[in-house]
């Protein structure tokens, strides 16, 4: 079956402008998480929704970024005002229930977010 | 500090040779272990779970020790491609939120 997917899978972009990271997550899943991955290190906790709530939004850096999953599927990561720090790789990853270590997070292919 | 520390290495390392990671966590209350495999610009995948007990999957076994708050990956008989950055993971209880260490990259030459 399908795997996580993701949008667009690069996108540069000038500082200030706003931007729009979308994830598809696997049908089914319910829990559905955002990280974000810097060159050289490991992904760091975004958000994270169950459902069509964000359960747990303790990772967004400032009130710049936002998430939404309206429909409890699909997920729109926003950024407003993008800033030079922002660039990174935006992990996208679902799994079936939010239990820890109860279901495996599966990953999509990350968007690639450059500012210029 | 970090909630959960590796060594980035690089480790560079012949085929057959066995190498082992480590990684320690600073979160006692962390109920969940995994160990990530990430291939360059690709996205990371579960590579295995690990145990109190010590799990074992073909040549790689993972083992975790909760009172001193540390987890080892060991590889034996390495392969060309096993080349790839090793993510340690673990989780909060009441979450399902992935910590992750920096990774260790792995170069196992011919």
């Amino acid at each position: 079956g399908a795997g996580v997917s993701q949008t667009p899978s690069n996108k540069v972009t000038e500082k200030g402008k706003y931007v729009e990271l979308r994830c598809d997550p696997i049908s089914g899943h319910t829990a559905l998480y955002w990280y974000r991955q810097s060159l050289g290190q490991g992904p760091e906790f975004l958000i994270y929704f169950q459902g069509t709530g964000a359960a747990d939004d303790s990772g967004l850096p400032n009130d710049r970024f936002f998430a939404v999953r309206p429909e409890g599927s699909v997920s729109t990561l926003k950024i407003q005002r993008t800033e030079r720090g922002d660039s990174a790789v935006y992990l996208c990853a679902s799994s079936l229930y939010r239990l820890a270590g109860g279901n495996e997070q599966f990953f999509g292919p990350g968007t690639r977010l450059t500012v210029l | 500090r970090k909630e959960v520390e590796q060594d980035p290495g690089p480790f560079n390392v012949p085929e057959g040779a066995t190498v082992a990671f480590n990684c320690t966590y600073s979160n006692s209350a962390s109920q969940s272990f995994f160990w990530y495999r990430q291939d360059c610009r690709k996205e990371p995948k579960l590579l295995m779970s690990v145990y109190s007990s010590g799990n074992e999957d073909g040549r790689f076994t993972a083992q975790l020790n909760r009172a001193s708050q540390y987890i080892s990956l060991l590889i034996r008989d390495s392969k060309l491609s096993d080349s790839a950055t090793y993510l340690c993971v673990v989780t909060a209880s009441n979450t399902g939120k992935l910590i992750f260490g920096q990774g260790t990259t792995l170069q196992v030459k011919p």
